[in-house]
């Protein structure tokens, strides 16, 4: 299966503050990548799917990037609603689907 | 707009299987595909497997091949994942999941509780 590695595990920031998640995947899976957020006892949200296409709804604050095996979520300005964990998923139809780690944006 | 519903929480013990149940509404379950995703107390997401309900193809992740088996009964619209040989470490809440374009969609979880 291919292996999807965040990084940070854990991010420390403040409103406003500009954050960047990295997500690496272990071969290359195209364009084949998703976002998604996650807060404590709720089901995760779809945020950005094939890499960078931002899902209707999701604030423009939110982008993504990358293509191959390495991709970027970017939050430009956080706001309090922002804090929670985030997920990256590949969805490649030729393997098995794989989530990262995630990583936990918490208030510095 | 897809609406899913799983079905209640279960306690089973080391060795027992526990089948869950996804009813699907506003759409119909053969032009869905269906995923299964678990995640354990405090832990991450972890995708278990895929069910295309038009052929019944199936798609798992390494862990859970052979001890998980994805249906569905298209007369009823509902989706089933049976896991087998469960063990403690399998104490989690169970989505199944579907969308167009990755997951989009999500079941409200079922909480599989594994203890002798």
């Amino acid at each position: 299966d291919i292996q999807m590695t965040q990084s940070p595990s854990t991010l420390s920031a403040s409103v406003g503050d500009r954050v960047t998640i990295s997500c690496r995947a272990s071969q290359n899976i195209g364009g084949w990548l998703a976002w998604y957020q996650q807060k404590p006892g709720k089901v995760p949200k779809l945020l950005i799917y094939r890499a960078s296409s931002l899902k209707s709804g999701v604030p423009s604050r939110f982008s993504g990037s990358g293509s191959g095996t390495e991709f970027t979520l970017t939050i430009t300005s956080l706001q309090p609603d922002d804090f929670a964990t985030y997920y990256c998923q590949q969805y490649d139809s030729s393997s098995p689907w794989t989530f990262g780690q995630g990583t936990k944006v918490e208030i510095k | 707009q897809v609406h899913l519903v799983q079905s209640g929480p279960e306690v089973k013990k080391p060795g027992a299987s526990v089948k869950v149940s996804c009813k699907v509404s506003g759409f119909t379950l053969i032009g869905l595909s269906i995923h299964w995703v678990r995640q354990a107390p405090g832990k991450g997401l972890e995708w278990m497997g895929g069910f295309e309900p038009e052929d019944g193809e199936t798609v798992f992740a390494q862990k859970f091949q052979g001890r998980v088996t994805l249906t569905g009964d298209t007369s009823t619209d509902t989706a089933y994942m049976e896991v087998s040989s469960l063990r403690s470490e399998d104490t989690a809440m169970y989505y199944c999941a579907t969308g167009d374009v990755a997951i989009d969609d999500w079941g409200q979880g079922t909480l599989v509780s594994v203890s002798s």
